[in-house]
């Protein structure tokens, strides 16, 4: 079966300009994730949808990133303005789904974003 | 809510050495504990995980890892390492009925000939 899709794999902007980034989940995933990586350091969530509705967007900073999943499948993330701390790592994975994080998450290579 | 703490940064070992992944992890509540390996410029993979049962899980690639409810412990473990083994490894944790996955900040594995 198809991985997760990302795109792009890389890109450089300089800071106060936006970015997307895009995600398709393996087909028949309800839950879809939005991971950041900064340099040595695991990943942290940024927002978690269930089909596509948002479980928990608690640590997404809601003042220049956003993102949407339309219609339950793929998703999209934004960034805007973006800042040098945002340099990192977007993750994008998908689970199956259902009542709390038991089963396997398949992650994505990942977009690598380098804020100039 | 939960946290992970992974005790070293970076692991160097020789080839077809043993080693050991320490993970420790803080939860109020009973927990789910997975271990995923990064390759480089790839994404994460699922190596193993505990959900219940036998503490003793065995994994890809021939790792295994105990889960110890009293130290809150989740170590992994190979017996004999070999230089594809060179990745990143991150220890993650779930609180039962939660629906985040809480990742540590990895380990570093380095195998020398």
């Amino acid at each position: 079966e198809a991985g997760v899709a990302q795109s792009p794999r890389y890109k450089i902007i300089e800071k106060r300009q936006s970015v997307a980034f895009w995600c398709n989940p393996i087909s028949g995933h309800a839950t879809l994730y939005w991971y950041q990586q900064i340099l040595g350091q695991g990943p942290k969530l940024l927002i978690q949808f269930q089909n596509n509705g948002v479980v928990d967007d608690s640590q997404l900073p809601k003042d220049r990133f956003s993102a949407e999943r339309l219609k339950g499948v793929d998703s999209t993330l934004k960034i805007q303005p973006a800042k040098l701390e945002d340099s990192a790592v977007y993750l994008c994975a998908s689970s199956l789904g259902g009542e709390g994080v038991t089963g396997e998450l398949f992650f994505g290579e990942g977009s690598r974003l380098t804020v100039l | 809510a939960q946290s992970v703490t992974q005790l070293d940064s970076q692991v160097p070992v020789f080839e077809e050495a043993p080693v050991e992944l320490r993970c420790n992890y803080s939860s109020s509540v009973s927990v789910y504990l997975f271990w995923y390996v990064q390759y480089p410029n790839q994404g994460l993979q699922l190596l193993l995980k505990y959900l219940s049962g036998s503490t003793l899980v065995k994994g890809i690639n021939g790792f295994e890892a105990e889960f110890n409810k009293s130290q809150t412990s989740f170590h992994l473990r190979k017996p004999s390492v070999h230089i594809s083994d060179t990745a990143e490894y991150f220890c993650a944790v779930s609180g039962y009925g939660a629906q985040k996955l809480v990742f540590g900040q990895g380990t570093r594995l380095t195998i020398n000939p």
